[in-house]
């Protein structure tokens, strides 16, 4: 199966500082999810980007998959961005889930 | 309701209890999924459906037992379960299943399990 890493694993913030949060995988795919996990549990969908970048507010992400890594970028951080962030990408059947990178935002 | 939904939320169970997991997608997806996600560890798949037929086991113990009777509804039914099968479980669908087609998944909130 492809393998997922992310970094860095753990991230700690300074309420409106900005951050990048990176995720490298092992063979070509044709497509990237980037979550939010909430303390609860949820997983939001943050992006789906097979290549190129997008924008969503305050977030962006660009994946250049000729070079298989995309980057998950955090803009004046609040402190309801604290969560784990994962990447994931198609494997056969299943998405195949990096370990994350968990961000804490302080006031 | 919108979107993926799961219930309960929250389950307690004894080693020899049976429960069910359900989860409802709300969005016209024809491919729905289980995951677990355990602490500290990545989340691993458990099983695949597409238009109600199972495409994917990955490698299950059989005291998980799953169940998919139209597009729209999965359950996740259990029994002798075993402490280490505490965990996170999350459903999510996709319009259609993996492979040569892939699309976006989105996932529900997901049930706390808890075995005693």
């Amino acid at each position: 199966g492809i393998q997922v890493e992310q970094s860095p694993p753990d991230l700690i913030l300074q309420e409106g500082a900005n951050s990048t949060l990176r995720c490298n995988f092992s063979d070509s795919v044709n497509n990237l999810q980037w979550f939010h996990q909430n303390p609860w549990g949820q997983l939001i969908n943050l992006f789906y980007i097979p290549s190129g970048t997008k924008q969503n507010g305050r977030l962006s992400a660009t994946t250049v998959a000729t070079e298989r890594y995309s980057l998950l970028y955090i803009s004046s951080s609040q402190t309801t961005d604290s969560g784990v962030y994962f990447c994931a990408v198609p494997d056969d059947y299943k998405l195949s889930f990096g370990a994350g990178t968990t961000v804490t935002v302080r006031a | 309701e919108t979107g993926v939904t799961q219930t309960p939320r929250h389950l307690v169970m004894g080693m020899t209890n049976k429960k069910s997991l359900k989860c409802e997608q709300h969005l016209g997806h024809n491919a729905m999924y289980w995951y677990k996600q355990s602490a500290k560890k990545p989340l691993e798949l458990m099983f695949v459906y597409s238009l109600e037929e199972r495409v994917e086991n990955n490698s299950v113990p059989s005291r998980f037992s799953p169940e998919c009777p139209n597009s729209s509804h999965l359950f996740l039914h259990l029994h002798t379960l075993q402490p280490e099968d505490s965990a996170l479980y999350l459903c999510a669908s996709s319009q259609d299943p993996g492979g040569v087609s892939y699309n976006e998944q989105f996932f529900g909130p997901g049930t706390r399990l808890t075995v005693l």
